[in-house]
């Protein structure tokens, strides 16, 4: 079993809907991520999170939102999107600030997979 | 300018073989951190290895092993052994000091790796 929940894991919307995505983790890390993965393309950052404020925010459209109420959650709010935003959002946690000598590896979810019709 | 390149989009390995994923980074600092990441078909990204720029020893994980080639910048990841539940997608993925003090990996395209019986 994962460390990182992330639901629904299947998403299936139109341009006009507003759904959002939930992520969960229970490893007491301080950091968390969004990444959008779709067919043939790089992982992409969107956002990032450390102690609840966002640090990173890759130049993602604002129908994309993120919202991060303490160190367990991640949301993200989704309202009229486009067909190009079908893809694997994924979820990931980590400690935080990186400490060199320990790895500060990702612990992802399984993902939401959305469909935008 | 790609930051992890992973040239091979396939790759098939018979069982009990080994198997190397090629993997080149491109960056100008002297300390970073390099990984593996396997996401098999069910979505979740699963930690594999992790080699620091300083580490003078090849990282080792049972059957991964990270062949680490600091001049040619080259972190190619070596399963010996294959299993049938090796079959995934594998990334390459690179952790570079950015402003602000974080540390957020990027990641390769990846290659998917079949495992014949």
């Amino acid at each position: 079993e994962t460390g990182v929940t992330q639901t629904p894991r299947h998403l299936v919307m139109g341009m006009t809907n507003k759904k959002s995505l939930k992520c969960e983790q229970h490893l007491g890390h301080n950091a968390m991520y969004w990444y959008k993965q779709s067919a043939k393309k790089p992982l992409e950052l969107m956002f990032v999170y450390s102690l609840e404020e966002r640090v990173e925010n890759n130049s993602v459209p604002s129908r994309f939102s993120p919202e991060c109420p303490n160190s367990s959650h991640l949301f993200l709010h989704l309202h009229t999107l486009q067909p190009e935003d079908s893809a694997l959002y994924l979820c990931a946690s980590s400690p935080g600030q990186a400490e060199w000598g320990s790895p500060g590896e990702l612990f992802f979810g399984e993902g939401s997979r959305l469909t935008v019709l | 300018a790609q930051k992890i390149t992973q040239t091979q989009p396939g790759m098939f390995v018979q069982e009990k073989e080994a198997v190397t994923l090629d993997c080149t980074y491109d960056t100008s600092d002297q300390s970073y951190g390099l990984f593996w990441y396997k996401q098999p078909s069910s979505g979740e990204m699963i930690f594999l290895i992790y080699q620091g720029s300083y580490d003078e020893q090849n990282a080792t994980e049972g059957r991964y092993s990270l062949n680490f080639q600091k001049a040619r910048k080259s972190a190619n990841l070596v399963i010996s052994a294959s299993q049938l539940g090796d079959s995934a997608m594998y990334f390459c993925a690179m952790r570079e000091p950015r402003r602000g003090g974080s540390y957020i990996p990027t990641f390769g395209r990846g290659t998917s790796l079949i495992v014949h019986p």
